[in-house]
């Protein structure tokens, strides 16, 4: 079974600075996909950044970065230049490839609470 | 374009009665995801549904819910005699294929006395 693991429930930062969210998980696939997911106080859920397994190089989206150690199975976030808009819980995920008849299956952690301080 | 819709965006419902969420996926987007959000938890898959196959049920907890996809698009999770462990935020997600990003809805707060 795959697992995510997010060890932080909450965290804070200054306005305008740095902060990473960690997130490991566990799986014995080869071939996968990662996200991290923002659920802001409105309920929805936005994507923010993804990750293949097989790429070497980490994802970046503007001020969303990851880095992807596969072998150790980890995926973090780094959010650079912190605004007080990504106030919000932060979700890791874990997409297991399956067969277009299953479908696939995320699995998520429990969240990192995230607070931008002004 | 628009985004995944549903509704209602909250429901608070007795224990023992039955009630229906409602999922607008995407236009275009083949394949259709049931989660369920607990207060503090992740998300927990219920269902599963790509164009006309058999919905891959295997999240469902128990046999009081149950989900249909009329045409292939518009999602409806039915949950009969709800109980108070029932209460969670329902959330519904589309993607193109099997393999591309699931794009999720608000969700839908369901609160059961």
């Amino acid at each position: 079974a795959q697992t995510v693991t997010q060890s932080q429930p909450e965290m804070s930062v200054q306005e305008a600075e740095t902060v990473t969210l960690s997130c490991t998980y566990d799986t014995s696939e080869n071939n996968y996909y990662l996200f991290w997911y923002k659920q802001p106080p409105s309920r929805q859920m936005i994507l923010v950044i993804r990750q293949e397994a097989y790429k070497q190089q980490n994802a970046t989206e503007n001020r969303f970065s990851v880095n992807f150690q596969k072998a150790a199975k980890s995926f973090s976030l780094k959010i650079s230049d912190s605004q007080l808009g990504d106030t919000a819980m932060y979700f890791c995920a874990f997409m297991k490839l399956r067969n277009a008849n299953t479908g696939n299956q995320f699995y998520f952690g429990t969240g990192t609470s995230l607070t931008v301080i002004p | 374009g628009a985004g995944v819709s549903q509704s209602p965006s909250n429901k608070v419902t007795e224990k023992g009665k039955d009630v229906e969420l409602r999922c607008d996926p995407i236009s275009g987007h083949t394949a259709l995801y049931w989660y369920r959000q607990s207060l503090g938890q992740g998300l927990e898959f219920l269902i599963y549904f790509q164009g006309n196959s058999a919905p891959d049920k295997s999240g469902l907890p128990s046999d009081r819910f149950s989900a249909e996809r009329t045409g292939g698009s518009v999602s409806t999770l039915t949950i009969q005699r709800t109980q108070q462990e029932d209460s969670a935020v329902y959330l519904c997600a589309s993607s193109s294929g099997y393999q591309e990003t699931q794009y999720f809805g608000p969700g839908t707060r369901l609160l059961v006395l």
